[in-house]
Parts: structure tokens; sequence; C-alpha cells
């Protein structure tokens, strides 16, 4: 399939070590934020989501945190596996506007 | 059920000709949304409905791009006259509630290349 996000940031991690991607947004009216992984080749999957009144959402292997201060968003995945190699997008959004995404950050496993 | 599915996959035009990209969103899903989506970035939003009514086309780069959703479940996105910067992948995607603050369902993507 075609690739995805040949220029990002990338992040490589061990297999079953931590990853934590970070993301930082702009609207400080924003009021919903979530996580989706992108494999090449595939539409966006979501992975978790999160409200601007919690500062943490915990999922299965996955923790969002979101500090509105500083207008900054970040998943932490727990024993990172090859499946989880991909890019990663935050995008935001409040009330009724479009999602907003950030530009993404490619993940990348060793075995 | 069956996620959000989109046809072609894949499209390749010559400059100039029109295309014609078809959302099948999930079934029941009051919202459809479509986005663009260039290499290395993030989607970028196009236009929403909600049902039939196409409520918000602020993201349409031109003129040369239309959507449709007739019957408030299958969507076509239009782009007449294609040009080279159109090459991008496409993606569609569902939601059961309003737009905002809600997860959104994608599809696979059509991907297409303007020669």
């Amino acid at each position: 399939g075609e690739s995805v996000g040949l220029h990002l940031p990338t992040l490589s991690v061990q297999e079953g070590d931590n990853s934590i991607i970070n993301c930082a947004y702009s609207n400080s009216a924003s009021d919903y934020f979530i996580w989706y992984k992108q494999e090449s080749g595939k539409g966006p999957q979501f992975i978790i989501d999160i409200r601007s009144n919690m500062d943490k959402r915990q999922g299965q292997r996955v923790t969002v945190l979101l500090n509105k201060t500083v207008k900054h968003l970040s998943l932490q995945i727990a024993a990172t596996q090859p499946g989880d190699s991909a890019v990663y997008f935050c995008a935001e959004n409040s009330g009724n506007t479009p999602l907003v995404f950030g530009k993404g950050t490619r993940l990348s496993v060793i075995a | 059920g069956a996620g959000v599915s989109q046809s072609p996959r894949y499209k390749v035009a010559k400059r100039g000709q029109d295309v014609a990209l078809r959302c099948d969103p999930i079934s029941g899903h009051v919202s459809l949304f479509w986005y663009q989506q260039a290499l290395g970035q993030g989607p970028e939003f196009l236009t929403y409905f909600q049902n039939e009514a196409q409520l918000d086309k602020s993201g349409l780069p031109s003129d040369r791009f239309f959507a449709e959703r007739p019957e408030g479940s299958v969507s076509t996105l239009k782009i007449q006259r294609t040009q080279q910067e159109d090459s991008a992948v496409y993606l569609c995607a569902s939601s059961s509630q309003l737009v905002g603050g809600q997860e959104q369902f994608f599809g696979p993507g059509t991907r297409l290349t303007v020669l």
C-alpha cells in the first residue's frame, strides 16, 4: 500500500519498552481530543480520546494525558509491540467544529 | 457490522479529467466527513454532512470540488478538471452523532494520482 508520513518525526523504541508520543495543540477552546493510529495503506484507527474536564484517561496498554495549561497532549503505550508500528496523529475540536489533526509521529518498534 | 468503505481504492487521472469518489458510511451514522491527506501530513477537513444536509464545506479547496449525500447515506466527492495538486488520499469518516466531541470512524481512503 502507499506510504504514510515519509518525512514525519520518528520515534524508535525497543520492543517491550514504553512509548510516549507528544502533541502540542494551539486552540485553547478545544474540548475534545483524540488519538488515531494509521498504518500504511489504511485509514486512521481510533485509539483513545479524552475530554477537557479530564487530565488522564487509560485504555488497554494506552494512556492519554492532557495538560491544558501548556496545551499539550501525550499518548503513552505500555510494552510496545511490533504491531504498534504506525503513524500516530492527535486531533482536537470544540463544539461543532471539525476535527483538526496534528502532523503525526511515526513510531518504529525495534524487535 | 461493516465499517466505512470507499471506492475506488486507487484512481489515476489525467490532468483535466473529472473524478468521482464514493463513500459508504457505517449504516445509521448521521454524520459524514471528507478529508484530504497529502503525503506526510495529517488529514485535513474538506466537508461535513449531517444526514443529507451539507453543513460545512469550508475546507473545500476550490469550486472544482463538490460533495453530495442525497439520501443521507452514501456520499460522493467529485473533483472537476483535476490538477496535479489534487493528488492525495481522500478519506471518508462517519459518526453516529453530531460533529463535535465524538469518535469518527474512517474508511481506507482513495488514493488519487493526477498525472
